[in-house]
């Protein structure tokens, strides 16, 4: 059973463009959100989270919004470049377990 | 250490064959966690610690998996009889406590089992 869904598998931007990446969870009491960025021969690296009490996080240019009603949240990535070019992985949390239900990741390449 | 660490880097193996996986986590840290990715798949939690101590070991796959913790810090992840469906990346994370919503990763050791 996967409890966190996660789309595209893969997306190709151009450089300037906006990577938007999209996750959705089934179990309501997921209370944390992060997403992590994994460039090849890395492990990943929390990028961004959020908690279900906002439904905006920026944090440069990497954007999460976040839909309770509709248990959705996404990645937007501004003015994307070749350096964002990773696996992102979208995650969530209930504050009883601490272990992350992850999604099966994005690959993203961003063309010059 | 600057990060969490994990050796070898690469391990090529022959089925049926033990191997041992070993991470270092960061400095201090108490909670130590151990994940396995598959190609095309998320992470898929195994096991972790807090201090010495594996309250849950539900997420290893069978009882060809196992992984202890001594000295609350260096942690070593043992599979018996590898099979081929075992080749994977894992990787091993560190927080401060466990309840830290933040993990760091290692770099992960990617195993091939022939």
């Amino acid at each position: 059973q996967q409890q966190v869904k996660q789309s595209p598998q893969s997306l190709i931007v151009q450089k300037g463009g906006i990577s938007i990446i999209n996750c959705a969870y089934e179990n309501t009491a997921f209370d944390y959100f992060p997403w992590y960025q994994q460039f090849p021969g890395k492990g990943p690296a929390l990028l961004i989270a959020i908690r279900p009490d906002v439904s905006e996080k920026k944090e440069g240019r990497f954007t999460i919004s976040f839909n309770k009603s509709a248990k959705q949240f996404s990645l937007h990535i501004m003015d994307s470049q070749p350096g964002d070019s990773a696996t992102y992985f979208c995650a969530a949390l209930t504050g009883g377990s601490y272990i992350p239900t992850f999604g099966r990741g994005t690959s993203l390449i961003v063309h010059p | 250490g600057a990060g969490v660490s994990q050796s070898p880097s690469n391990k090529v193996t022959e089925k049926g064959k033990d191997v041992e996986l070993r991470c270092d986590p960061i400095s201090g840290h108490t909670a130590l966690y151990w994940y396995r990715q598959s190609l095309g798949q998320g992470l898929e939690f195994l096991i972790y610690f807090q201090g010495n101590s594996a309250p849950d070991k539900s997420g290893l796959p069978s009882d060809r998996f196992s992984a202890e913790r001594t000295g609350g810090s260096v942690s070593t992840l043992t599979i018996q009889r590898t099979q081929q469906e075992d080749s994977a990346v894992y990787l091993c994370a560190s927080s401060v406590q466990f309840g830290e919503e933040t993990q760091y990763f290692g770099p992960g050791t990617r195993l091939l089992v022939l």
